[in-house]
């Protein structure tokens, strides 16, 4: 089975702009969530989708939203980027959601200047 | 978070010896999850560990789940230099989602 795929791997935007990151997951899995990651804060959970329905909801602005299609890919967006938005951006697949086991993709670095 | 403590932050070791990384929670563990994350990648996972205790062992990383101490303990024995790279303890507090610790960071030198 392939594995989660993200694109684009690496983006660099300014200030005020905005951005739409992409995940395909596990074939087969319904559950899509997303993850922030930087030096200072760690990992932090963004959102969960299910079966195209937002899930769950961690503790990040409006600015930070995201959808999930009827094939299971989802897609995330950022707008009005700061220059705080720069980081690892990571989708994650799980068959069951929740706290099932998830399978990350490689990530997308995201440079905001 | 500080809800899940890992320890140390870092760690530089020699090829062929042991070593232990430990991740704490605050709380109670319904679940606890253990990933390997190359510098810029994403994460692979090694193993999860059941509420209740639960102690498995993948080639040479063994991982124990402690319910008393609500502690997890992630040993790699005769390190290599393939096991370099930062480790995540992710935990399942029973909130339909995973709270992940700080990462700790492995390097091996010959």
């Amino acid at each position: 089975k392939a594995g989660v795929t993200q694109t684009p791997r690496y983006l660099i935007k300014t200030r005020g702009q905005q951005v739409t990151l992409s995940c395909s997951p596990i074939s087969g899995h319904r559950s899509v969530s997303w993850y922030q990651q930087t030096p200072g804060q760690g990992l932090q959970f963004l959102f969960e989708y299910f079966s195209e329905t937002q899930r769950n909801k961690g503790n990040f602005p409006g600015r930070f939203s995201g959808r999930q299609f009827s094939n299971s890919r989802s897609e995330m967006n950022v707008s009005t980027l700061e220059l705080g938005d720069s980081a690892l951006y990571l989708c994650a697949s799980s068959s069951e959601g929740g706290a099932d086991t998830q399978y990350f993709g490689p990530g997308t670095r995201l440079t905001v200047l | 978070s500080q809800e899940l403590e890992q320890s140390p932050q870092s760690l530089i070791v020699q090829e062929g010896k042991n070593l232990t990384i430990n991740c704490t929670s605050s709380k109670t563990l319904y679940g606890l999850y253990w990933y390997k994350q190359k510098y810029g990648e994403g994460l692979i996972f090694l193993m999860m560990l059941q509420k209740g205790g639960e102690e498995k062992s993948h080639e040479k990383i063994t991982a124990k789940l402690d319910e008393k101490k609500q502690q997890s303990s992630l040993h790699i024995t005769a390190s290599q230099p393939s096991h370099a790279g930062i480790y995540l303890c992710g935990a399942d507090y029973n909130t339909d989602k995973l709270i992940f610790g700080t990462g700790t960071r492995l390097q091996v030198f010959p």
